[in-house]
């Protein structure tokens, strides 16, 4: 079974900071990756996606995230926060052969301070 | 080009009611999956259809079914509905490939949900 787990419900950085928004997941075997973006009263958007290409991947809006096998590890980063980047961000798993059924983490809320 | 649409919004129902809810899927894509997302929780998945039929199932007791019409709209039943089953329902589409089941890239496209409550 595949699992996910996100550090921190909530994550609070200044406009202009770092953001980091760690996801550790668990699988039996190398799996896929996803970061998803809720904004509010909105649905889920796909933010990044890793599938055993390149270990450094880049998404929309300046974000990327690093799958790293030997932490069992993908957090996402950003190098400078904007106040739009203010939302509900997802980390997911899904095992190769499942059909994009998607496994969630339970979500971490950014929120980005002026 | 229009979205994944949902409806209702919101609808509040009553312990043991039954309700419905409906998607229309992407233009373009014919694969439809169904998610629980609860307060301050992440989704869950309840199931997927394609080709008018259930293909992958979440673990949700079978008070939750659904049904893919040929135009591939999709509905969601939850019969006797119980407090727990308040949630945000997300309705999300993908294109499948060739070859049977959809090509497993992640790419959800999804709606705004139909936010359930159950007094």
């Amino acid at each position: 079974a595949q699992s996910v787990t996100q550090l921190g419900s909530h994550v609070s950085v200044s406009e202009g900071a770092l953001v980091l928004l760690r996801c550790n997941y668990s699988s039996s075997v190398p799996p896929y990756l996803f970061w998803y973006v809720q904004y509010p009263n909105q649905g889920l958007q796909l933010l990044l996606k890793y599938t055993s290409a390149a270990t450094l991947v880049k998404g929309i809006n300046g974000f990327e995230a690093e799958f790293k096998k030997s932490e069992t590890s993908f957090h996402l980063t950003k190098p400078s926060a904007h106040m739009s980047d203010a939302a509900e961000y997802f980390c997911a798993v899904s095992g190769r052969n499942a059909g994009n059924m998607l496994t969630f983490g339970g979500g971490t809320r950014l929120m980005v301070k002026p | 080009d229009a979205g994944v649409t949902q409806s209702p919004t919101h609808l509040i129902k009553t312990r043991g009611q039954q309700v419905t809810l409906r998607c229309s899927p992407k233009s373009g894509h014919d694969t439809v999956s169904w998610y629980q997302q609860a307060l301050g929780q992440g989704p869950q998945f309840i199931f997927q259809y394609y080709e008018e039929e259930e293909r992958q199932r979440g673990n949700f007791p079978d008070r939750f079914s659904g049904h893919q019409f040929p135009n591939y709209s999709s509905e969601l039943n939850v019969n006797a509905l119980l407090l727990g089953d308040s949630a945000l329902y997300l309705c999300a589409s993908s294109p499948r490939g060739t070859g049977g089941a959809p090509p497993n890239t992640g790419e959800l496209f999804f709606g705004e949900g139909s936010r359930l409550t159950v007094l």
